[in-house]
């Protein structure tokens, strides 16, 4: 029964590079949301999918940041043009229903920008 | 938005003392969540508990909804609890959805 998997677990990139972050919701759930966990500013919400949907995005930076969840395959979070700002551990989670249900966490990936 | 308050912030314990660790929230919640950060950064999963009590070997939480807090217990404490415990919660005004965390308590446990 694997739980929500997240891949790289760690990624390096250079400012100005893109950054793609992977997610695969545990089996079963169709509700995936990403999280950010800055130093100074703790756990935030970045954006609720759920499958060819973006349900709220109201979290998400409102540039260089998107997010997929498409048909087939995992969800993408994606950073363009990455600044040392965006540095920080990235969580993916996910549910079987949209609301008031326990969400699942991934091991998170962390982004380091040099 | 909602607010979401932990306390204390910090806590030393020697190995074997228990521990109750409190979760303050400041509107009607719909889901709220126990989490534990290991010092490797992974988020696990603690309690689903919105109302009522559940206990989980050595962890036990309680949240009274009626008065907006939560609160979780550690008994027994070992060095592999050290880490920080979030509480998180969600409510209607943010879609019943969106996870709002409180900054967490760093727990020490030294043996």
């Amino acid at each position: 029964n694997a739980g929500v998997m997240q891949n790289p677990r760690h990624l390096v990139r250079r400012r100005g590079q893109e950054a793609r972050l992977r997610c695969s919701p545990m089996k079963g759930h169709s509700h995936v949301y990403w999280y950010r966990q800055l130093p100074e500013e703790g756990l935030k919400f970045m954006v609720y999918l759920q499958k060819e949907n973006i349900i709220d995005e109201s979290g998400m930076p409102k540039e260089r940041f998107s997010a997929e969840f498409p048909k087939e395959g995992p969800s993408i979070l994606r950073i363009q043009q990455v600044v040392r700002g965006d540095s920080a551990a990235y969580f993916c989670a996910s549910s079987a229903l949209g609301t008031s249900e326990t969400q699942y966490f991934g091991p998170g990936t962390r982004l380091l920008v040099l | 938005g909602i607010q979401v308050e932990q306390s204390p912030p910090d806590l030393i314990l020697q190995e074997g003392a228990n521990s109750t660790l409190r979760c303050n929230f400041s509107d009607s919640v719909n889901n709220l969540q126990w989490f534990h950060q290991n010092p490797w950064g992974q988020l696990i999963n603690l309690f689903y508990i919105p109302s009522g009590t559940k206990q989980n070997g050595r962890l036990s939480a309680t949240t009274v909804a009626t008065e907006r807090y939560s609160l979780l217990y550690i008994s027994s404490s070992q060095t592999t609890d050290s880490g920080v415990y979030f509480c998180a919660v969600t409510y209607s005004g943010a879609g019943s959805y969106q996870l709002t965390f409180g900054k967490g308590t760093k727990l020490s446990v030294i043996p």
